[in-house]
């Protein structure tokens, strides 16, 4: 069954450093999207992603995130100067279409230490 | 503001037993109501999604239930097995922001033998 994977799943960087964080969705899919679940806490939604630009972020993804899709696989998530805060389990999930009563189906995610 | 809530927090059952979860959530209007099971360390793996419209949705051994009215939704888990160990999480999606999912805190359920 095909799944979304993540890469790497454990990921360590000093403060202030800058991060990329990989994704490969499932190939059929057409919308991304990134979460992120810190420790103990509810899962965020971050931002989604459809025809190669931005569809909808939240509060949480401000000037320090991007996100690009560089080739027809890949999916990645861009933080340019980490902070302590930045430190969480960050999940991407991919649908073959938006909202609805379409499954995300998630990735097992990349846990970032940020120190 | 939109917000889901969940409990109990916590629960612990003996295999083989049923459980039900809750969920009541403040988002409206809104699209549908997810129910997603996580493993530790795992991302969340979807288990029912209902629309505003319907009451109850099954999958295996997981029933979901809906009521709009009152803006409460269950999750009942029959037969429970060692495997149901895992956070339960309710995920609500905003009629005018269908991507935007709002997360439940969710329920740890623990199944012991």
């Amino acid at each position: 069954e095909p799944e979304v994977t993540q890469t790497p799943s454990h990921q360590v960087t000093q403060m202030g450093q800058e991060v990329i964080l990989r994704c490969v969705p499932i190939s059929n899919h057409l919308y991304f999207y990134w979460y992120r679940q810190i420790l103990g806490q509810k899962v965020e939604f971050l931002v989604s992603f459809y025809n190669n630009e931005i569809s909808e972020k939240s509060e949480i993804f401000d000037d320090q995130f991007s996100v690009e899709r560089p080739d027809g696989s890949n999916f990645t998530l861009k933080i340019r100067s980490t902070k302590l805060e930045d430190s969480a389990m960050y999940f991407c999930a991919s649908a073959t279409e938006a909202g609805g009563t379409d499954t995300q189906y998630f990735g097992p995610g990349t846990r970032l230490t940020v120190l | 503001k939109n917000q889901v809530e969940q409990s109990p927090q916590s629960l612990i059952i003996l295999e083989g037993k049923n459980c039900t979860l809750q969920c009541n959530y403040t988002v409206s209007p809104f699209s549908n109501l997810r129910w997603y099971k996580q493993d530790t360390g795992r991302g969340p793996v979807s288990l029912t999604i209902m629309t505003f419209s319907e009451n109850t949705k099954s999958n295996g051994r997981y029933t979901a239930t809906l009521d709009a009215d009152t803006k409460q939704s269950s999750l009942h888990i029959t037969a429970s097995q060692l495997s149901d160990s895992a956070s339960y999480i309710c995920v609500v999606s905003p009629l005018d922001n269908t991507d935007k999912l709002i997360f439940g805190t969710g329920t740890r359920l623990q199944v012991f033998p």
